[in-house]
């Protein structure tokens, strides 16, 4: 167990939809960061925030947003979703503000489009 | 943009054998990880490296500065080392990692 906690861990939508996927760190951790997998694709990374502040962002659509809350939660909302946001999404969790730190990674949550 | 290699893509080998997976990346970096991902999705953190050697049980890895290349070594191979090993990049001053493709591992009784 990483400690790290994401939830939904299955989520089954239609195209066009929103949701809501959420991520909870370990204790203590400031930094969160956001992961994709897709299949042609493999793990990118879409954003990371470290105690409530956006550090750095990458492959993320804008039609994706996330944020970090004051109690370090994070959630990444994906709006007017397509068949090729089907993945699934990581969130780990860092004490260190960089990614020079170990992360723990939580289980994924598998968004499906249909 | 860091490149990030592994090799192989695939590899089966028998139960006890020695194993070896390697990591070549094209710019310098901060810290390299080493992730082991299961069927069934979950991501789980083996070693974070920025030189010289860790071992961690039957796993060890090592990272080469100057040559820009990691290595995997899992030893006395085991069927639940079946799995995909990933290795990521940390650039200095960056705070995305950039990942390989992955290797796909199977042991095989």
């Amino acid at each position: 167990d990483s400690g790290v906690t994401q939830t939904p861990k299955h989520l089954i939508t239609a195209t066009g939809q929103r949701v809501t996927l959420r991520c909870s760190p370990r204790s203590g951790d400031l930094s969160v960061y956001w992961y994709q997998q897709s299949l042609d694709q493999g793990l990118q990374f879409l954003i990371h925030y470290y105690n409530g502040e956006e550090r750095a962002k990458g492959n993320i659509l804008e039609r994706f947003s996330a944020q970090q809350f004051p109690d370090l939660h994070s959630e990444l909302n994906l709006s007017s979703l397509e068949l090729g946001d089907s993945a699934l999404y990581f969130c780990a969790s860092s004490p260190l503000r960089g990614t020079a730190g170990e992360l723990f990674f939580g289980e994924g949550s598998r968004l499906t489009v249909l | 943009k860091n490149e990030v290699e592994q090799s192989p893509q695939n590899l089966t080998a028998q139960e006890g054998e020695f194993i070896t997976i390697n990591c070549s990346y094209s710019v310098g970096i901060s810290a390299l990880h080493w992730l082991q991902q299961h069927p069934g999705g979950g991501i789980v953190s083996l070693f974070m490296l920025s030189s010289g050697k860790k071992k961690h049980g039957r796993l060890i890895a090592t990272i080469n500065i100057q040559e820009k290349h990691s290595s995997l070594h899992i030893t006395a191979s085991h069927p639940r080392d079946s799995a995909v090993y990933i290795c990521a990049v940390a650039n200095f001053g960056n705070e995305k990692l950039t990942f390989g493709t992955g290797t796909r591992l199977t042991i095989i009784p």
